[in-house]
């Protein structure tokens, strides 16, 4: 089975800062990768996926993250954070036979952006 | 608005006691899954049903057990309740539980005293 690893269990940043967050993945095989976010007292919500091809993918609220299959890495970025950013931010990754499939989290990185 | 619909939206129970969750999957959607996410913990996956069957299960004793309906909603079970199984407790549809991601529900919160 597959696991996630997300190493930043909670960033503070300024706004207008820079935001990367990290996730590092272990399946052998074919993944599809994803990260979520829930705001406070909200659902988990969509912020990208990757299944294949440009490894770089773009999301919703200005959001990216690049694939490197070299590294099993998945990290976030934003280029410039406001302060509704604040949430918990979930790395997922589902693999492709078996019981991989089914989507499996990491642990969250709490991000706190001050005004 | 999720989508998804989850019932209750809070609980409290007594160690021993028996609970059920229930779950309205999103229009057009056939998978449910259901995860369990404690404190300061990401959600962690608990079984899939797909066709009215237990299609995958997580690493969950079998106090935790489900059912799909032909109308694709489900309920979660968890019997003989332990402090333990504190958390928020999660609904999340899909197509076929493939490929797209998940849509998930706002969740139950379960209380053990």
């Amino acid at each position: 089975a597959q696991s996630v690893s997300q190493h930043n269990h909670h960033v503070i940043l300024s706004e207008a800062a820079s935001l990367e967050l990290g996730c590092n993945y272990s399946y052998g095989g074919t993944v599809n990768l994803f990260w979520y976010v829930q705001y406070p007292g909200q659902h988990l919500q969509l912020l990208l996926k990757y299944f294949s091809g440009d490894p770089l993918v773009k999301g919703i609220k200005g959001f990216e993250a690049e694939f490197i299959k070299s590294k099993f890495s998945f990290n976030l970025r934003k280029p410039s954070v406001q302060w509704s950013d604040t949430a918990e931010y979930f790395c997922a990754v589902k693999g492709s036979s078996g019981s991989a499939r089914q989507l499996t989290f990491g642990s969250g990185t709490q991000l706190t952006v001050l005004p | 608005d999720a989508g998804v619909t989850q019932s209750p939206t809070h609980l409290i129970k007594t160690r021993g006691q028996q609970v059920t969750l229930r779950c309205s999957p999103k229009s057009g959607h056939d998978t449910v899954s259901w995860y369990q996410q404690a404190l300061g913990q990401g959600p962690q996956f608990i079984f899939q049903y797909y066709e009215e069957e237990e299609r995958q299960r997580g690493n969950f004793p079998d106090r935790f057990s489900g059912h799909q309906f032909p109308n694709y909603s489900s309920e979660l079970n968890v019997n003989a309740l332990l402090l333990g199984d504190s958390a928020l407790y999660l609904c999340a549809s899909s197509l076929g539980g493939l490929g797209d991601g998940y849509t998930f529900g706002s969740g139950t919160r379960l209380t053990v005293v």
